[in-house]
């Protein structure tokens, strides 16, 4: 079946430095999505990109899509202390059901 | 609009006791979903629903059954709780990719 590999699993950072984590799939994705899991907290739905090549931000937060609609990153840009949790990635499986990817757990030192 | 509820928050079982999941939505989303997470894992999903009075196994469905006899309600049933069943299960509901999700049920079988 499709699945999303995502990574890495987790990254530490400093305050104020730049994070990146990446989603990649072996087939065409029809769209992908992120979203974010605080610590103790459920998922939330951050954002989803349909095309290829798109770029979209929020903030300090930069969501890309391939060319290929194959990979997906999400860059975070000065990392603050709110940024803290865990990251996914997920696309339609082309039926009703949503794939996730593992997930990058993001912990930021102040 | 409370979006997506689950009852209980918190619950301890014993080995073998059984228990009901309850999950409601006031979104009027056609499909939901069960999924639940251990520990620094992902989201794997346990049963789904495309729409009231339809139900269909996800990939850990095995020790679950679910009901969805109202459209905005999604029931998540243990027969009989095992430890292996200890976890937190989120509820989840869609009316196309986007995925809204309820803040959690943590259980723990003892």
């Amino acid at each position: 079946g499709q699945q999303v590999m995502q990574i890495p699993q987790y990254q530490h950072v400093q305050e104020g430095e730049d994070f990146t984590t990446y989603c990649n799939s072996s087939t065409t994705l029809s769209n992908i999505q992120w979203y974010k899991q605080r610590p103790g907290g459920h998922p939330v739905f951050l954002i989803q990109l349909v095309k290829s090549g798109e770029v979209k931000k929020q903030k300090r937060l930069t969501f890309q899509f391939g060319e290929a609609k194959k990979n997906s990153s999400l860059h975070i840009t000065a990392t603050q202390t709110t940024d803290v949790g865990t990251y996914f990635c997920a696309t339609g499986d082309g039926g009703f059901k949503t794939i996730f990817g593992a997930g990058t757990r993001l912990f930021v030192k102040a | 609009n409370a979006g997506v509820t689950q009852t209980p928050k918190f619950r301890v079982l014993k080995t073998g006791q059984s228990m009901t999941l309850l999950c409601a939505q006031d979104m009027n989303h056609e499909y939901m979903y069960w999924y639940r997470q251990d520990p620094g894992m992902g989201l794997r999903l346990i049963h789904y629903s495309v729409g009231e009075g339809t139900t269909a196994k996800g990939e850990v469905p095995d020790g679950y059954n679910v009901s969805r006899l109202k459209k905005q309600n999604f029931l998540l049933g243990l027969e009989s709780a095992a430890p292996s069943q200890t976890s937190v299960y989120f509820c989840a509901s869609s009316a196309a990719e986007t995925q809204y999700f309820g803040p959690g049920t943590r259980l723990l079988v003892l």
